[in-house]
């Protein structure tokens, strides 16, 4: 089985851009996770989606979004790009739920914000 | 919002000691703590998880174990490896599907 992949697999805007990434989850999958992972904060949970519907939301502002299409797919967009948004963006995928199952994760995306 | 502290940032054991890391989590609807291993430059990927109905769970040189009065829980590897060396995070998840991660730590196991 493929694993977890994510595009593009670096990245680099300018400030007040936005920008989109993609993540495929493992086939059968119906879960997919973002993290935001950062030198000075760690891994920090974004949100979930299964099955179409956002699950839950962690502590970030409204400029990051989701979705999640009918094969599972899900993308992230950050709008109006800040210098602090430069981190690897990561997705992980689980069969049922990231509480449920396994997640494995995809090689991230790095975002640099210039 | 709720933390999840850990503890030690950094630790360095020498090859066949043991290591271990701990911690803490301040949301009590808590009941899933996943440990992830992430090499230089790799994913992070599972390496054992606990839920909160168990108390301690083995596999091969790793344990963990959870006290949910004191809510922490601990990484115990055992017989360490060179290969082991990585960051380490532990995580806690709760009923509405949130993870919140601690700070990792760098382990290093010199041969």
């Amino acid at each position: 089985k493929a694993g977890v992949t994510q595009t593009p697999r670096y990245l680099i805007k300018t400030r007040g851009q936005q920008v989109t990434l993609s993540c495929s989850p493992i086939s059968g999958h119906r879960s997919v996770s973002w993290y935001q992972q950062t030198p000075g904060q760690g891994l920090q949970f974004l949100f979930e989606y299964f099955s179409e519907t956002q699950r839950n939301k962690g502590n970030f502002p409204g400029r990051f979004s989701g979705r999640q299409f009918s094969n599972s797919r899900s993308e992230m967009n950050v709008s109006t790009l800040e210098l602090g948004d430069s981190a690897l963006y990561l997705c992980a995928s689980s069969l049922a739920g990231l509480l449920v199952n396994e997640q494995f994760f995809g090689p991230g995306t790095r975002l640099t914000v210039l | 919002g709720e933390n999840v502290e850990q503890h030690p940032s950094t630790l360095s054991v020498q090859e066949g000691d043991s290591a271990v890391i701990k911690c803490t989590y301040s949301d009590s609807a808590s009941n899933y703590f996943p440990w992830y291993k992430q090499e230089l430059g790799k994913r992070p990927q599972l390496i054992i998880d606990i839920r909160s109905n168990v108390g301690e769970k083995k596999d091969q040189r790793i344990a963990v174990t959870l006290n949910k009065t004191a809510k922490h829980f601990s990484l115990h590897i055992t017989e360490t490896q060179p290969e082991d060396s990585a960051v380490y995070f532990c995580a806690a998840g709760s009923n509405n599907n949130d993870m919140r991660f601690g700070a990792g730590t760098r382990l290093t196991v010199k041969p």
